[in-house]
Parts: structure tokens; C-alpha cells; sequence
């Protein structure tokens, strides 16, 4: 079953750090993987994408690597900065109309 | 760059009344989609919507919901008898044809009391 809770893991790096954030998903049948970021009272906003013939896939500092055999998806933003601060969300889509997403990670950026 | 836009931003309803929250999806996306997410939980998928009809809907989407796409530019969801639970904030996304991203907008946060 999904899990949810009120409690988001968080990530707190420094500023200029990278950052490295995980998340585990369900369907292996699921053959598109997406990042979102979403600041407070906002909506997600799309940060990268990969399909699951590819396992590694680069963005503008941001990286996002797909391992299939155990079913893990990893986001690493290089040179963290306070605006990066957020909760990210991994989602999955498996062929069919909807995504299914992750619980979150808070990235908390210090200074 | 376009966007999804959504009004209104906030609603606050009494138990039992309707509502209905409105979006305007990105101009040449044919796919659209409502999601809620409760205060605290992660983004749930309630709809998606293609060629004027629902094509896939989760188990939370019950005959209290509806949604339209009136006119050209809008798509709306509707809750035709609002509960205390359904106090959220409710997401719209839409994206093209051809891709697969989906893009979202600001959200309206519903609350019921």
C-alpha cells in the first residue's frame, strides 16, 4: 500500500552543497518518472523528466538517476541555493493518464 | 511561457453546498487532470479528462464530483455536496497530445467547514 503521513523526510544541506534526493517507487510497470518541486502554496513545477529506457538523464544542475533493478529514483542538484529550498516529489506514470506520487522530501537550504 | 491558471485561489464553504473550481488549462494541451492534496500528504490523482470525456478516474472521484469543459478554454471541477474532507488543495495539470509531462497549476485551496 502508498504510505502517508504529516511528516515529510527532510534533507537540510549548506548552501553551494549538492544535494541527493531519494525516492522509492512501486510500479514496474511504470515506464515515465518525473521530479516536481513545490514551494509553499504553490503547485508542482516540473524540474526533469527520464523514461525507462535511459538510467541517467542531466538537466541545468540538476541530475536525476534511474535504477530499474531496484526500483529507485534519485534526484542530485549540484550548488544548492536557498531558492532550491522546497519540497520535491518523484512521480511515476505507467503508460496509462495519471501520475502516482511519492510522499516528499523537504530540502531545507542553510545558509 | 504559458501556464495553467486556476481561480479562485481560495474557496470557503459550508458543509453540504456546492462548488465548483475553475481552470484554464495551457492553450494547445488536449489532456487535462484534477488532483487534490490533503494538508500534509502527498498530491492524490482524482481525474483525467480527453476528448470531452473522463478517461480515467481513482476511487476517490465518486458521484459527488463532476467535471466539464464548458467552452474552449476552461475545465472545471465540480463537488456537488461539499464534506469536511474534502478540504484540500485541488490541483489542475494538463499537458499535450504528443507529450507526456504533465503541467500544474496554482491550485485552489478548498476548505470545508
Amino acid at each position: 500500500g502508498e504510505s502517508v503521513g504529516l511528516h515529510l523526510p527532510t534533507l537540510s544541506v549548506q548552501e553551494g552543497d549538492n544535494s541527493i534526493i531519494n525516492c522509492a517507487y512501486s510500479n514496474s510497470a511504470s515506464d515515465y518518472f518525473i521530479w516536481y518541486k513545490q514551494e509553499s502554496g504553490k503547485g508542482p513545477q516540473f524540474i526533469i523528466d527520464i523514461r525507462s529506457n535511459m538510467d541517467k538523464r542531466q538537466g541545468q544542475r540538476v541530475t536525476v538517476l534511474l535504477n530499474k533493478t531496484v526500483k529507485h529514483l534519485s534526484l542530485q542538484i549540484a550548488a544548492t541555493q536557498p531558492g532550491d529550498s522546497a519540497v520535491y516529489f518523484c512521480a511515476e506514470n505507467d503508460r496509462g493518464n495519471k501520475l502516482t506520487f511519492g510522499t516528499g522530501t523537504q530540502l531545507k537550504v542553510e545558509l | 511561457e504559458p501556464e495553467v491558471t486556476q481561480t479562485p485561489s481560495h474557496q470557503v464553504t459550508q458543509m453540504g453546498q456546492e462548488v465548483i473550481l475553475r481552470c484554464v488549462p495551457i492553450s494547445n494541451h488536449l489532456y487535462f487532470y484534477w488532483y487534490r492534496q490533503i494538508l500534509g500528504q502527498k498530491v492524490e490523482f482524482l481525474v483525467s479528462f480527453y476528448n470531452n470525456e473522463i478517461s480515467e478516474k481513482s476511487e476517490i472521484f465518486d458521484d459527488q464530483f463532476s467535471v466539464e469543459r464548458p467552452d474552449g478554454s476552461n475545465f472545471t471541477l465540480k463537488i456537488r455536496s461539499t464534506k469536511l474532507e474534502d478540504s484540500a488543495m485541488y490541483f489542475c495539470a494538463s499537458r499535450t497530445g504528443g507529450g507526456e509531462t504533465q503541467y500544474f497549476g496554482p491550485g485552489t485551496r478548498l476548505l470545508v467547514l
